[in-house]
């Protein structure tokens, strides 16, 4: 069965670096784009980007143009995000989602604190 | 960016009531709406696709209807088990955008 499964929850302080991972298995990883998603506490949905997982293009939403990467390692069918420089309002859950939002990873919380 | 609006935020009925979400785009988007329920502390999950394509696996007392500006889930025969936000998203223009969710309550 198609599954997305994230990694574990983080704490970081402000400044720092996180990697947040999406490994899929039960499908051909490069036959599907993967989008990420942002969920701030008590909040709603908010798309963040995607990125080819053919030719690992990210695209990037104008909000999360600057200290947001989208990777990949393929041979692993991973993908990753990467948040540099976190700042406070970096603190939300965020869920990776199969290219046409059927699948979703469980969500990664990240709590951004000094 | 297009908007889309959900109301009302909250939604309260009994057991066995038909409900119904709205969601109106700030601009036509044709069918291009789609459904998710995401549960306290959940992931989201996809409803309905298309503004009224089922999905499989998805109970048929959820349905949707609409086009253009103006988009409606409803559910048929509410079940505790429903008790969650309901989001709208729009894939007919760049960016994707989700509305801003109606709670579904069970009195």
């Amino acid at each position: 069965q198609i599954q997305l499964v994230q990694s574990g929850p983080e704490l970081k302080k402000p400044g720092e670096t996180v990697k947040i991972s999406c490994k899929a298995s039960g499908y051909t990883f490069t036959n599907y784009g993967m989008n990420w998603v942002k969920q701030a506490p008590g909040k709603g949905l908010k798309w963040m980007g995607w990125i080819n997982t053919n030719t690992g293009e990210p695209t990037y939403a104008e909000e999360f143009k600057g200290r947001f990467a989208f990777s990949l390692e393929t041979s692993a069918s991973t993908a990753y995000l990467q948040i540099n420089n976190l700042k406070n309002e970096d603190t939300a859950t965020y869920f990776c989602a199969r290219r046409d939002f059927d699948y979703w990873g469980q969500g990664t919380t990240l709590t951004v604190s000094s | 960016d297009i908007l889309l609006t959900q109301s009302p935020a909250i939604l309260s009925v009994s057991p066995g009531e038909r409900v119904s979400f709205s969601c109106r785009a700030s601009q036509s988007i044709g069918t291009s709406i789609h459904w998710y329920q995401q549960r306290t502390n959940g992931s989201p999950r996809l409803l309905i696709k298309y503004a009224s394509e089922s999905i499989s696996g998805i109970p048929s007392r959820f349905s949707g209807s609409g086009s253009g500006t103006d988009f409606t889930l409803s559910i048929n025969s509410v079940e505790s088990e429903d008790i969650a936000d309901y989001y709208c998203q729009q894939s007919n223009s760049w960016p994707t955008t989700f509305g801003s969710g109606t709670k579904l309550e069970i009195k």
